[in-house]
């Protein structure tokens, strides 16, 4: 069974700055791969970005980057230039390969963003 | 426009009865998700169908039942035997298919039971 750990229940970050949010992973999948949603307080779930494992480049959406580790099974999402629409929880989640079906998501991390 | 809807947003229940909740998809998806939040939890999966007239068990399927008769639809029963039945539930699409299960969510439904 895959397991989503996200350390950091809590972050805040300046107006503007850069944060990084955490995630590690566990699975013994080869083929997989690897997301953040954004639920804002709305509660729409939002995907982000999403990752490819058998992808070495890290996946960019504009302001999201990820920093992808797959030998440490450590996938992190940075935003830059961050910005008050940025405050949400932050999930990030796992599906194994083509045909999967089940997305297994982690605890989530609360972003705030200080004017 | 294509998306997900789900009604009603809030939803309150006395206790003991059952309640059904709705899910309505036009992005011609094959597969369909239930998923429950409560605070300080991540999405758990209660059921998921591939698939119009099958539909597989997630992790937390007791006191839940669900149907799935039409591609665009699958609503589901939160029934008297579901023993916490206060939570955010998110209703889910996607199309496995293509390569990759990206899902994509509806709104939500807050349910309150009393």
């Amino acid at each position: 069974a895959q397991t989503v750990t996200q350390s950091q229940p809590e972050m805040s970050v300046q107006e503007a700055e850069t944060v990084t949010l955490s995630c590690t992973y566990d699975t013994s999948e080869s083929d997989y791969y690897l997301f953040w949603y954004k639920q804002p307080p709305s509660r729409q779930m939002i995907l982000v970005i999403r990752q490819e494992a058998y992808k070495q480049q890290n996946a960019t959406e504009n302001r999201f980057s990820v920093n992808f580790q797959k030998a440490a099974k450590s996938f992190s999402l940075k935003i830059s230039d961050s910005q008050l629409g940025d405050a949400a929880m932050y999930f990030c989640a796992f599906t194994a390969g083509a045909g999967s079906y089940q997305l297994t998501f982690g605890k989530g991390t609360k972003l705030s963003v200080i004017p | 426009d294509g998306g997900i809807t789900q009604s009603p947003k809030y939803l309150f229940r006395k206790e003991g009865q059952n309640v059904t909740l709705s899910c309505e998809q036009n992005l011609n998806h094959d597969a369909m998700y239930w998923y429950r939040q409560d605070p300080g939890q991540g999405l758990r999966l209660i059921y998921y169908s591939q698939i119009v007239n099958d539909f597989q068990k997630g992790d937390i399927a007791e006191g839940y039942s669900v149907s799935r008769e039409k591609k665009e639809s699958f609503p589901l029963t939160v029934t008297s035997a579901q023993k916490n039945p206060t939570a955010f539930y998110l209703c889910a699409s996607s199309s496995p298919r293509e390569g990759i299960n990206e899902q994509y969510f509806g709104p939500g439904t807050r349910l309150t039971v009393t």
